[in-house]
């Protein structure tokens, strides 16, 4: 079975510091990793999605992410972080061929301080 | 166009009311869903439609209805909800067969039963 475990429901960070969301999954088979953002009271919208390939993937929004299947890890990280990536930050697993179940972490809390 | 309409954006129903959620994609996609979502928390998967036909029902209660009229529109019949129902309500849709597509997300319907 897969699963989705983010560590730290809550992070603050300073305006201007490195912004690092943490997210570990389990997979008996090839993952497809997506991070996805919810601003308050919006939909989710995805950040970055790795399926195969490079295991750096750049998304929106200055933020990228690392592929490491040795950690079985999908960390997200933005090098400088702005007030508006004040935010919930979602991880979710799916396995190839089955997109429509996404398996999702229970989320990360941004704050941003000046 | 990679937008996911969803109306009404927010919504007050009585536990005797009968309502109905709408949402609306032009991208093509086959695959449609419906999530809830609790605050602070990740969204759950209600029902999920490909080629217009149920093909995931996530053991929903009966008061909730999901109809697909055709590929670009989902509809969420609700009826005799209670107060624990109310939430956020997800609409997405992907591309059905595709192995590394994301789900667009719609801004989603608050929902509050009185």
């Amino acid at each position: 079975a897969q699963s989705v475990t983010q560590l730290g429901s809550h992070v603050s960070v300073s305006e201007g510091a490195l912004v690092l969301l943490r997210c570990n999954y389990s997979s008996s088979v090839p993952p497809y990793l997506f991070w996805y953002v919810q601003y308050p009271n919006q939909g989710l919208q995805l950040l970055l999605k790795y399926t195969t390939g490079a295991t750096l993937v750049k998304g929106i929004n200055g933020f990228e992410a690392e592929f490491k299947k040795s950690e079985t890890s999908f960390h997200l990280t933005k090098p400088s972080a702005h007030m508006s990536d004040a935010a919930e930050y979602f991880c979710a697993v799916t396995r190839a061929g089955n997109n429509r179940k996404l398996i999702w972490g229970l989320g990360t809390s941004l704050a941003v301080n000046p | 166009d990679t937008e996911v309409t969803q109306t009404p954006k927010h919504l007050v129903m009585g536990m005797t009311n009968k309502k109905s959620l709408k949402c609306e994609q032009h991208m093509g996609h086959r695959a449609m869903y419906w999530y809830k979502q609790k605050a602070k928390k990740p969204p759950e998967l209600m029902f999920v439609y490909s080629y217009e036909k149920l093909s995931i029902n996530e053991s929903v209660p009966s008061r909730f209805s999901p109809e697909c009229p055709n590929s670009s529109l989902l509809n969420l019949h609700l009826h005799a909800l209670q107060p624990e129902d109310s939430a956020l309500y997800l609409c997405a849709s992907s591309q059905q067969g595709a192995k590394d597509t994301e789900a667009f997300f719609g801004q989603g319907t608050r929902l509050t039963v009185v």
